[in-house]
C-alpha cells in the first residue's frame, strides 16, 4: 500500500526554523512529484510548493517563496520542507501529498499531516 | 486570486443527491480539465474523490459524479448517506503564475 508520513513539526517563535520531512513507502518514489499542502486552523486547504521526480521542475506559492526550500532525495524516499523567516500566519497542519501520474494535478495518495505552530 | 468559491455549506436527507459547485475562472477552470476533488473527515488527511473533471479513481463510490461547464465545476453525491457528512473541496491547475494549483475555499456537507 501507497504510504506518506510527516514528521518535524513543532512550535516555533516567528522568525525561526523548521524542517518537515516527508518519507514514502509502498510504491516507486523515483516516479512520483511531491506536493506540500497546509491547512490553517478552521481553514480551507493551500498549495504550498511542489517538486517533481528528479527535483528538475520546483514550484512555490507566493505566500512562502524566499521562506521556503524544498528538496528531496531519491534513495531515501524522503521529500524535506525547510521552512525559514516563519510567521505565524504559516501556523496549520502540513500535509505531503502524491502527485497522481494520470498529469492531472491530482493528489491521490496523503500522510496524516504534521503540525506546525508559529508562536511567541 | 486567492481560492475557488464553493459554498460555504449544502445539507441534504439520506438518500437524496446534492451538488456542489467550484467557481473559478478562465485561467484555472475553464483553461484546463484539471479539476480535482477531495473529501476531509474532520481531523484527518482529505482524499481524492474525482480527477481531471469527471475521473473516479478506483474504490470511489458510483456515488459521486462531476463536471464542468465554463468556469464552473461540480460535485454531486446521489443517495446520500450519513458517512458523506464531511468537508468537500475542489481544487485547479492555474496559470497563474504566483501558484500552480488553487483549492477551493471548501463545503461543509450535513446529512440530515
Amino acid at each position: 500500500e501507497a504510504q506518506l508520513g510527516e514528521s518535524g513539526g513543532g512550535l516555533v517563535k516567528p522568525g525561526g526554523s523548521l524542517r518537515l520531512s516527508c518519507t514514502a513507502s509502498g510504491f516507486t518514489f523515483t516516479s512520483y512529484t511531491i506536493n506540500w499542502v497546509r491547512q490553517a486552523p478552521g481553514k480551507g486547504l493551500e498549495w504550498v510548493s511542489s517538486i517533481s521526480s528528479s527535483s528538475t521542475y520546483l514550484f512555490y506559492a507566493d505566500s512562502v517563496r524566499g521562506r521556503f526550500t524544498l528538496s528531496r532525495d531519491n534513495a531515501k524516499s524522503s521529500v524535506y520542507l525547510q521552512m525559514n523567516s516563519l510567521r505565524p500566519e504559516d501556523t496549520g497542519v502540513y500535509f505531503c501529498a502524491r502527485e497522481a501520474t494520470t498529469g492531472e494535478d491530482a493528489f491521490d495518495v496523503w500522510g496524516q499531516g504534521t503540525m506546525v505552530t508559529v508562536s511567541s | 486570486q486567492s481560492a475557488l468559491t464553493q459554498p460555504a455549506s449544502v445539507s441534504g436527507s439520506p438518500g437524496q443527491s446534492i451538488t456542489i459547485s467550484c467557481t473559478g475562472a478562465s485561467s484555472d477552470i475553464g483553461g484546463y480539465n484539471y479539476v480535482s476533488w477531495y473529501r476531509q473527515y474532520p481531523g484527518k488527511a482529505p482524499k481524492l474523490l474525482i480527477y481531471g473533471v469527471t475521473n473516479r479513481p478506483s474504490g470511489v463510490s458510483y456515488r459521486f459524479s462531476a463536471s464542468k461547464s465554463g468556469n464552473t465545476a461540480s460535485l454531486t453525491i446521489s443517495g446520500l448517506q450519513a458517512e458523506d457528512e464531511a468537508d468537500y473541496y475542489c481544487s485547479s491547475y492555474t496559470s497563474n503564475k504566483s501558484l500552480r494549483l488553487l483549492f477551493g475555499g471548501g463545503t461543509k456537507l450535513t446529512v440530515l
